[in-house]
């Protein structure tokens, strides 16, 4: 079955500080993953789109990676700003049958 | 800017009452979707579009219908609201370009009583 687990739920970190979020996915064949970012209230916003051959992707302050191998992605934010505090969502397409399959996401806080 | 605008962005209405929300896009691409957001579920498809008058449904589809007689418009539909279809709409339009990136709108928040 198609899935996409992300890790952790929810995090607080203080303004500044690093993290890092999971995201592990069941999806086959694979075709690319993305990471996107939703302010409350907003639509999501996509924030890199990574595809087989990739496996580092740099946006700004974000840098994603994916070993395929693994089945395994991670979002790395540097040097957090309270505007990075959003829900971020890991999204995988398979190239059979074209499906889009989404991660529940992770609720990040960040603590003036 | 993707080009892509939801309405209404809000609407409260009560059980049994039909509703229609519209997505409209700019960018003339093929594929067309309807999701849900539910807290603790994610996002949820409802319905897509991959071309005028070309449907088909997604994981939660029923109560629900949509019809796309052009390009840039892509109706949803509940029949007979009732309170489960409480929740938060997002359209989102396929770029036609591999990888297809994937353009979210700003979502309808409807409520039903």
């Amino acid at each position: 079955k198609n899935q996409v687990e992300q890790s952790p739920q929810s995090l607080i970190i203080l303004e500044g500080k690093n993290c890092t979020l999971q995201c592990n996915y069941t999806v086959s064949p694979f075709s690319n993953l993305r990471w996107y970012k939703q302010d409350t209230g907003r639509g999501p916003v996509s924030l890199t789109i990574m595809t087989f051959s990739e496996n580092t992707k740099s946006n700004g302050r974000y840098t994603a990676t994916l070993d395929a191998d693994t089945k395994q992605s991670s979002l790395h934010i540097t040097a957090s700003q309270l505007s990075d505090s959003a829900s971020y969502i890991c999204v995988v397409s398979s190239v059979r049958d074209d499906k889009i399959i989404f991660g529940k996401g992770t609720r990040l806080h960040i603590l003036p | 800017d993707a080009g892509i605008t939801q309405s209404p962005r809000h609407k409260v209405t009560e059980t049994g009452t039909p509703v229609t929300l519209r997505c409209h896009q700019t960018e003339n691409h093929r594929y067309m979707y309807w999701y849900r957001q539910d807290p603790g579920h994610g996002l949820r498809l409802i319905h897509y579009s991959y071309g005028v008058k070309d449907t088909d449904k997604g994981e939660v589809s029923d109560g629900y219908s949509v019809s796309r007689s052009k390009t840039e418009d892509f109706l949803l539909t509940l029949e007979s609201a009732t309170s489960s279809q409480t929740s938060v709409y997002f359209c989102a339009i396929r770029a036609d370009r591999a990888p297809g990136e994937l353009f979210f709108g700003e979502g309808s928040r409807l409520t039903v009583l």
